[in-house]
């Protein structure tokens, strides 16, 4: 079965740190980016960024540039996403997902999701 | 950026009927335009890519169109499972990808 399993469920403190990790399995990772999309409580989704877990090309949404950092370990099938000084607007719920394409150079869509890591910052 | 936005923000509709959601992009798109159903406290679901492909596994009940700037999904008769909340996402400006503001589908 291909899946992503995200890391579990976070509470910090305003100027903490923070990654966590999206393991993908049933697929070979190397040949997917992965997208990481926000959800603030209550509202729509954002695109944050996107890496090729093959030679880890990092794309990231102008809103995340300098924000966050994505990476992947190639080795062992997994993306994370870091802050390196957490804010309490950070809260929210953070899913990876697997990006499809087709005979094309852009992608079609994201056909597989993680389950989401809910971070909770507050002092 | 391209902006995304859906019409109506909220739909109230009854088991049977029939429904359609507009997308619009602020440029031109072409047909990289993708569909998802969200349901409370789950991940979202892809439902159709290219504008008008149903993904695999999606009831034939959904379907898309459009190309461009202007996009629809239909659900042509409402099951109790499809009230969701139902976003699009633009992949043209790859690796720029947006969603619109998301349609919230409830029960009439």
């Amino acid at each position: 079965e291909v899946q992503l399993v995200q890391s579990g469920a976070e509470v910090k403190k305003p100027g903490e740190s923070l990654k966590m990790s999206c393991k993908g399995s049933g697929y070979d990772f190397t040949n997917y980016w992965i997208g990481w999309v926000r959800q603030r409580p209550g509202t729509g989704l954002e695109s944050m960024g996107i890496i090729q877990p093959g030679d880890s090309d990092t794309r990231y949404s102008p809103s995340f540039q300098g924000q966050v950092t994505i990476s992947a370990d190639k080795s062992i099938s997994t993306a994370y996403l870091q802050w390196s000084s957490l804010k309490a607007s950070d809260s929210a719920v953070y899913y990876c997902a697997r990006l499809v394409f087709g005979l094309g150079s852009r992608p079609h869509g994201m056909d597989v999701w993680g389950r989401g890591t809910t971070v909770t910052v507050s002092s | 950026d391209i902006q995304l936005t859906q019409s109506p923000s909220f739909l109230s509709a009854s088991v049977g009927d029939r429904v359609t959601i507009t997308c619009r992009a602020s440029q031109g798109i072409t047909s990289y335009l993708a569909w998802y159903q969200q349901k409370p406290g789950k991940a979202p679901k892809l439902l159709i890519y290219a504008a008008s492909t149903l993904h695999s596994g999606v009831p034939t009940r959904f379907s898309g169109s459009g190309s461009g700037t202007e996009f629809t999904l239909t659900i042509s008769s409402l099951q109790p499972e499809d009230f969701a909340t139902y976003y699009c996402q633009q992949l043209n400006s790859y690796p720029l990808i947006t969603f619109g503001q998301g349609t919230r589908l409830e029960i009439k």
